[in-house]
């Protein structure tokens, strides 16, 4: 079965600091999806990123970025120069492939709060 | 361009009455996904639809629990006699395509059983 571990609860930081939410999956399909979406205030899921298990380069976007380590089974992202704006929960998921159906597994999330 | 949608955003209603939600995915989206978050957790997957078939249901969604998807356009949830239990917010998603897709979430319904 599909597990995703996000051990961090909550972290606050200062504005401009770097942070990063770590992300731990067990699977046991060779081709998988890892995804991370931000849940704000408001409550609606918004996706960040997607990754499959094929493509283990490191992506940068702008001030994200994410570090997919296969030999860990970790998928970390980290936010670099931190804004007020960062403040939200983060959900790293996994996706199995293989004719499945494609469903998110979730972590529990990670409250973030950045205070000015 | 418009994302998913869901109706209502809130309900609040009490423990024995049924409720019905409805989710709006994106325009050609073939799949449709409901998911389940209670406070504190994240999404748990509960049902999946490509275009109009029911493909997949959780051992989450009880027997009082049923999802439809007509046409394959828009899907309906509803719950009857709810419980206490099934106060949390009933995520709707939708993606276009099997494989390497994403999958996109409205707004949610936020459910409170009285």
């Amino acid at each position: 079965a599909q597990k995703v571990t996000q051990a961090q609860t909550e972290i606050s930081v200062v504005e401009k600091e770097d942070v990063t939410l770590d992300c731990v999956y067990e699977t046991r399909d060779t081709t998988y999806y890892l995804f991370w979406y931000k849940q704000p205030p408001s409550g609606e899921l918004v996706f960040l990123i997607r990754r499959n298990s094929f493509d283990e380069q490191n992506e940068i976007s702008g001030r994200y970025s994410w570090n997919f380590q296969k030999s860990t089974s970790s998928f970390n992202f980290t936010i670099t120069a931190s804004q007020v704006v960062d403040s939200a929960v983060y959900f790293c998921a996994l996706s199995e492939g293989g004719g499945s159906n494609y469903k998110l597994t979730f972590g529990k999330g990670t409250l973030l709060t950045v205070n000015p | 361009d418009t994302g998913v949608s869901q109706d209502p955003r809130h309900k609040i209603t009490k423990r024995g009455q049924n409720v019905t939600f409805r989710c709006d995915p994106i325009s050609e989206h073939n799949r449709l996904y409901w998911y389940r978050q209670t406070l504190g957790q994240g999404p748990e997957f509960l049902t999946y639809f490509q275009n109009e078939a029911q493909l997949e249901k959780s051992r989450l969604l009880s027997d009082r629990f049923s999802a439809e998807r007509p046409k394959g356009s828009f899907s309906t949830l509803e719950i009857q006699r709810t419980e206490q239990g099934d106060s949390a917010m009933y995520l709707c998603a939708s993606s276009l395509r099997a494989g390497l897709d994403t999958q996109y979430f409205g707004p949610g319904t936020r459910l409170t059983v009285l």
